[in-house]
């Protein structure tokens, strides 16, 4: 039971233009989401985060929406650079519980 | 570099051995995650450690353990190794109270 699901495996942007990656969850207790950047060889980078009482949060070039009727979250990427080209992780929590369910990730390529 | 260190970095042994895995948390992190992630799958929460005790149990299987010890640093025991083990295993580690997790360079396993 994939209670966290990238249904994109790989994504492929121009430099410069929007990176959108999609994640959606099936589990209505979750309230805390994450995500992750991950290149190859090393471990997880913490990114960004939502909690559920809100619908965004900024940081930088990095915006994460969630819509939680559609149970759906997304990270947008702007601009997205070469540098960025990466394996993204979005992940759920249920605050309490600590224990993090992961999507299987999205391979986003930034072209020059 | 997260501060979180994993040892070894890889690891080769046989079916039916028994290996250890070995994960210190960033200054001051007194919780302690285990993840596996197998080929092109998402990270798979194992089991959370928080001040020396078991907080949080994923799907780890009962051939698994772990502990943390007073000097906070960690050990995933994995025993009656199977080909179907190989995989990454990731330690993170965090304060315990947030929810971001700062993750390891990872320990790659191969079982022969």
């Amino acid at each position: 039971d994939q209670q966290v699901k990238q249904n994109s495996p790989s994504l492929s942007v121009q430099e410069g233009r929007i990176s959108i990656l999609n994640c959606d969850y099936t589990n209505s207790m979750f309230d805390y989401f994450l995500w992750y950047k991950k290149y190859p060889a090393e471990g997880p980078t913490f990114l960004i985060s939502i909690s559920s009482i809100k619908d965004k949060n900024e940081d930088g070039r990095f915006t994460v929406f969630l819509n939680k009727s559609a149970k759906h979250l997304s990270l947008h990427i702007v601009p997205s650079q070469p540098g960025d080209s990466a394996v993204y992780f979005c992940a759920a929590d249920t605050s309490g519980t600590y224990k993090y369910i992961f999507g299987t990730g999205t391979r986003l390529k930034v072209l020059a | 570099d997260s501060g979180v260190t994993q040892t070894p970095k890889h690891l080769i042994t046989a079916t039916g051995q028994r290996v250890t895995l070995r994960c210190s948390p960033r200054s001051g992190d007194l919780s302690v995650y285990w993840y596996q992630q197998s080929l092109d799958q998402g990270l798979q929460f194992l089991i959370q450690y928080y001040n020396g005790e078991e907080r949080a149990k994923g799907n780890i299987l009962e051939r698994f353990s772990a502990q943390q010890f007073p000097d906070l640093h960690s050990e995933l025991n994995l025993s009656s190794l199977e080909l179907g083990d190989s995989a990454l295993y990731f330690c993170a580690s965090s304060t315990g109270t947030l929810h971001e997790q700062f993750f390891g360079p990872g320990t790659r396993l191969t079982v022969l």
